[in-house]
C-alpha cells in the first residue's frame, strides 16, 4: 500500500539556518504530494503541494520538488525563522485509491531558536 | 476565513464508555473525514464520508466506530465502547467537490484520553 517516510525529529536550528526535511514515498499510482504544517495549538494546514513529476510547490519561502525518479518530496527553506517552529507532515494522495484521502508521514518537529 | 471546528478539544473517559466527537466542516464542502494520531505515530486515515454515506474506511474503523451527519452541518464520530488504545488526537477534515486533488482543511483536533 501507499506509505510516506519522513526524517525523525525534532530538528533544532538557529534562526536563518537552512532547512531540509526529507520525505520519500511509496505509491501504486501517480500521487499528488503535500506538505502540511501544524503550528502549536492549531490544526493541520496545507503548506504546499505538487501534483506531477518535476513540479515544484512553494509557499512562505518553503519549497519542495516532486522527484519521481527518487520518489522524494523534500522540504527546504533557505532561512528559517522562529515563527517556523511547528510540526511538518509530508503526505500523498493517490487517485488510484479511488478517493482523495491522504496518507501521512509521522511528522517532523522543527524548533527554531534565536 | 472559513474553518473546520471541533469539539471538545480534550476529553477524558473511562474504558468502555461511549464517546462522541463533533466537527463542523466548512459549509460548502462535500467530503468529510476523520483521521487520528496516536502520540508519536503517524496521522492515520479512519473514514471518509460523501453524500450521506461512508465512501471509504480503513481497517481501524471497525464496528466500534460510526459517523453521522445528523443535521447538515455537524459531522460526528462515535466510539461505542472505548479502549485504552483509542487514546489519540482525532482530526476532522473537509474538502471540496469531485475531482479535488487533495487539499483537505483540518480542524484543531480533539484529544481523547481513555483511562
Amino acid at each position: 500500500g501507499d506509505s510516506v517516510t519522513q526524517m525523525e525529529g525534532p530538528v533544532t536550528l538557529s534562526e536563518e539556518a537552512f532547512l531540509t526535511i526529507n520525505c520519500t514515498y511509496t505509491a501504486t499510482g501517480y500521487p499528488s504530494l503535500f506538505w502540511y504544517v501544524q503550528y502549536p495549538g492549531e490544526g493541520l494546514q496545507l503548506l504546499l503541494k505538487a501534483t506531477k513529476a518535476d513540479d515544484k510547490g512553494s509557499n512562505k519561502g518553503f519549497e519542495a520538488t516532486y522527484r519521481k525518479e527518487t520518489t522524494s518530496f523534500h522540504l527546504e527553506k533557505g532561512s528559517v525563522q522562529v515563527s517556523d517552529s511547528a510540526v511538518y507532515f509530508c503526505a500523498l494522495s493517490d487517485p488510484t485509491g479511488g478517493g482523495n484521502k491522504l496518507t501521512f508521514g509521522t511528522g517532523t518537529q522543527l524548533k527554531v531558536e534565536l | 476565513e472559513p474553518e473546520v471546528t471541533q469539539t471538545p478539544s480534550h476529553q477524558v473517559t473511562q474504558m468502555g464508555q461511549e464517546v462522541i466527537l463533533r466537527c463542523v466542516p466548512i459549509s460548502n464542502h462535500l467530503y468529510f473525514y476523520w483521521y487520528r494520531q496516536i502520540l508519536g505515530q503517524k496521522v492515520e486515515f479512519l473514514v471518509s464520508f460523501y453524500n450521506n454515506e461512508i465512501s471509504e474506511k480503513s481497517e481501524i474503523f471497525d464496528d466500534q466506530f460510526s459517523v453521522e451527519r445528523p443535521d447538515g452541518s455537524n459531522f460526528t464520530l462515535k466510539i461505542r465502547s472505548t479502549k485504552l488504545e483509542d487514546s489519540a488526537m482525532y482530526f476532522c477534515a473537509s474538502s471540496g467537490g469531485a475531482g479535488w486533488i487533495g487539499e483537505l482543511f483540518f480542524g484543531e483536533g480533539s484529544r481523547l484520553t481513555v483511562l
